[in-house]
C-alpha cells in the first residue's frame, strides 16, 4: 500500500523520559512534515523537511529534534518529556510544488501517534 | 500571516439534508486549497484539492468551490448520511510548502 506510516500509534510514558516517533512514506514525495494536534483539535506545523533539509521550524522547544535520514523518512525525537507534550502527532508528506504533476500536490497524512505523558 | 477560519465550529443536521461548510482565508495568494475529513481518533483523509486556477472540484456527493478573490471556499455535501459524521478541515497552501489549517467543523448527521 502506498501511504504515510508512523509508529508507534500509541505511546504512554513518564515525565522526563526521552521518546521517538518514526515516520515513513512510500509515495515518492520529497517533503515531509510533523504536525501537533492538541486537545482542541487544532493542527499546528512543527517541522518540515524537503529532501532531507529542514525548511520549516516553527516555535517548538528544542527538546524536539527531527531527523531525516533520507527523503522517505522523518523521525521525531523528544527529550525530557513534559505533561504539555501530550497530544497527537501527525506525520505528513507532499510533493514540492515546483515538481511533478499538480495531482501530486496532495498533502497526505499518517494515522497519527497519540502521546500521553504521565 | 495566513489565517484560516471555519464556520460553523459544529453542525448537526438530520440525515438526507444538503449542507455547506465554510472556509475563509486572509491571504488570497494561495497555491491550492485542500479539504480533509478526520474521524475521531484517526488521521486526516484528503477529500478534495482545488488548485488556485480552479473554481471547483467534485467527488461523489461532495463539491468544493474556491473564490480566491474573496478568500473563501465551501464544501457542499449532498444528501448527508450518518457516515458523513466527522470533523472537516480545510487547509490552504501558500508558496513553498507552507500549509495553514482551519480549526475544523464538527459535523453530526442524525439518523
Amino acid at each position: 500500500d502506498t501511504a504515510v506510516s508512523q509508529t508507534p500509534k500509541y505511546l504512554v510514558t513518564q515525565m522526563g523520559n526521552d521518546k521517538s516517533i518514526k515516520c515513513e512514506q512510500n509515495l515518492g514525495h520529497d517533503t515531509m512534515y510533523w504536525y501537533k494536534q492538541d486537545s482542541k483539535k487544532f493542527l499546528k506545523i512543527m517541522f518540515s523537511y524537503n529532501n532531507k533539509e529542514l525548511i520549516i521550524n516553527e516555535t517548538v522547544p528544542n527538546r524536539f529534534s527531527p531527523k531525516s535520514p533520507d527523503k522517505a523518512h522523518l523521525n521525531l525525537h523528544i527529550n525530557s518529556l513534559e505533561l504539555g507534550d501530550s497530544a497527537v502527532y501527525f506525520c505528513a508528506s507532499s510533493q514540492d510544488r515546483h515538481r511533478g504533476p499538480s495531482g501530486a500536490n496532495v498533502l497526505t497524512f499518517g494515522a497519527g501517534s497519540r502521546l500521553t505523558v504521565l | 500571516k495566513q489565517e484560516v477560519t471555519q464556520i460553523p465550529a459544529a453542525l448537526s443536521v438530520p440525515e438526507g439534508e444538503n449542507l455547506v461548510l465554510n472556509c475563509s482565508f486572509t491571504d488570497s495568494a494561495i497555491y491550492n486549497l485542500q479539504w480533509f475529513r478526520q474521524d475521531p481518533g484517526k488521521g486526516l483523509t484528503s477529500l478534495l484539492l482545488i488548485q488556485s486556477s480552479q473554481r471547483e472540484q467534485t467527488s461523489g456527493r461532495l463539491n468544493a468551490s474556491l473564490d480566491k478573490s474573496s478568500g473563501r471556499s465551501t464544501l457542499y455535501i449532498a444528501a448527508s448520511q450518518p457516515g458523513d459524521s466527522a470533523t472537516y478541515l480545510c487547509a490552504v497552501r501558500l508558496t513553498g510548502n507552507q500549509f495553514y489549517f482551519g480549526t475544523g467543523t464538527s459535523l453530526t448527521v442524525i439518523p
